[in-house]
């Protein structure tokens, strides 16, 4: 089975630290993705990538960075976190199908 | 804008009839169209994919493309109280890979009651 874990499931930070969310999939997959998830506007696309050292911008990336030095692992990491980027993330990988793989989610408040 | 647009819900139907859940897409050029589950604090799963206009039956589920009409459904035959989630509708232009490119519905909540 396709596994994709990311690190944290819940976060509690306060407005301006810096917040690290890592995702690691075991299914050798080229594409990986990072999404927020919030009531009554669905799935965004922040950031993903095709490949190691690769990023492109998804939907809403302002305020987000990207790191992917190794295929396995791709991070997702907040600046300077505002109250506006309380969110549930989820990170998922694919397969040239397009199906999603997804971990099971972070769930990050801002205070 | 491309949209993808569902009733959020919530649908209601008794264990054992059938579900039906309904999905409009904006965007003529869309070319894989699938059908994700997620359960109440869960992520997302893949539970069907249609890519040709008809009917794609998996078990109890069929998944339908009308691309004429720009509507997709997903019915659910035998409802079992364990299918209680929300269903998103997810709409794509690639026709493979291109998961970049996918764009979701804001889902349809599902209710399964005895």
């Amino acid at each position: 089975d396709v596994k994709v874990t990311q690190s944290s499931r819940y976060l509690v930070k306060r407005t301006g630290e810096k917040v690290f969310l890592e995702c690691v999939q075991d299914m050798d997959h080229e594409n990986m993705f990072w999404y927020r998830q919030d009531p009554g506007l669905g799935l965004r696309l922040i950031y993903f990538s095709y490949d190691v050292k690769m990023k492109e911008k998804g939907d809403i990336p302002e305020g987000y960075s990207v790191s992917r030095e190794k295929k396995e692992r791709f991070s997702l990491i907040l600046e300077s976190a505002s109250t506006n980027q309380t969110s549930m993330y989820l990170c998922a990988s694919s397969l040239e199908t397009g199906e999603l793989f997804f971990g099971e989610g972070s769930r990050l408040t801002v205070l | 804008q491309k949209e993808v647009e569902q009733n959020s819900g919530p649908l209601s139907v008794p264990e054992g009839a059938i579900a039906s859940l309904n999905c409009t897409y904006s965007d003529r050029g869309s070319q894989s169209f699938f059908w994700y589950r997620q359960f109440s604090g869960k992520s997302p799963e893949l539970i069907m994919s249609i890519y040709s206009n008809g009917d794609k039956e998996d078990g109890r589920f069929t998944a339908q493309l009308n691309r004429a009409s720009q509507y997709i459904s997903l019915l659910i035959r035998d409802s079992k109280l364990s299918d209680s989630a929300t269903y998103l509708c997810v709409v794509t232009p690639i026709l493979t890979g291109g998961g970049n490119k996918l764009t979701f519905g804001t889902g349809t909540q599902l209710k399964v009651e005895l």
